[in-house]
């Protein structure tokens, strides 16, 4: 089944202990990107990647990295979380950010992460 | 940056009726892409309509795009009660503005009561 999958779907820490979100693709996209959702914000994109080794910043980028060493797999890094950072994390993917005339992007079922 | 912003935020309606949203956004784009998320779930893409279209159809789903007046609006006929959900528009910028982000509107809350 063509899917998108992020682990953990939930997740309490603390502060400043780092933390990784995965996202994995089984659809051989080119482009993957990270949301994050808060109430009455939307979603806000924090990264994309056009394909392998290639990432650059969304609107939110502060506090978090991020790395694409292989196709499917993009996760979400944060080095020292804060309590700011709880959110609902999505990672979405789509066949091609060059042509997104052409091609959707398919989400995963989301991270509840909260930073006590 | 740009920003998708949906009107309303809330609209609740009864069975049968049509549900008419609405997204504005502020520069130039490529394609305009409408999303469904229900209850804090994943969000599942509806409906893509390019600049250069200004209606699109997709079963019970009519799309129109006006980019002179930098909107769009999501038509969802003879709603049902299993089309509640939130709606979000997202954007893009135009195919070699050099960015490749998306914008996400703040979303439409739309409850179909039986």
């Amino acid at each position: 089944e063509a899917q998108v999958t992020q682990n953990p779907r939930y997740l309490i820490t603390v502060t400043g202990k780092k933390l990784t979100v995965t996202c994995s693709q089984n659809m051989n996209h080119e482009y993957m990107s990270w949301y994050r959702q808060d109430p009455g914000l939307g979603l806000r994109q924090i990264y994309y990647s056009m394909n392998v080794e290639v990432t650059d910043k969304g609107d939110v980028p502060e506090g978090y990295k991020v790395s694409r060493k292989e196709k499917r797999n993009f996760p979400l890094i944060l080095e020292s979380p804060s309590p700011n950072q709880t959110s609902l994390y999505f990672c979405a993917s789509s066949l091609s950010g060059f042509r997104r005339d052409l091609y959707e992007q398919y989400f995963g079922p989301g991270t509840r992460l909260t930073v006590t | 940056s740009q920003q998708g912003e949906e009107d309303p935020q809330a609209l609740s309606i009864q069975e049968g009726e049509n549900a008419t949203m609405n997204c504005s956004y502020k520069t130039s784009i490529n394609n305009l892409q409408w999303y469904r998320q229900n209850s804090g779930r994943g969000l599942v893409h509806l409906i893509l309509i390019r600049s250069n279209e200004r209606e699109k159809h997709s079963g019970r789903l009519r799309v129109t795009l006006d980019t002179s007046k930098k909107s769009s609006s999501l038509l969802i006929t003879a709603s049902r009660a299993a089309d509640t959900a939130s709606y979000f528009c997202a954007t893009d910028g135009p195919l070699n503005s050099g960015t490749y982000k998306y914008i996400f509107g703040t979303g439409t809350r739309l409850k179909v009561l039986a």
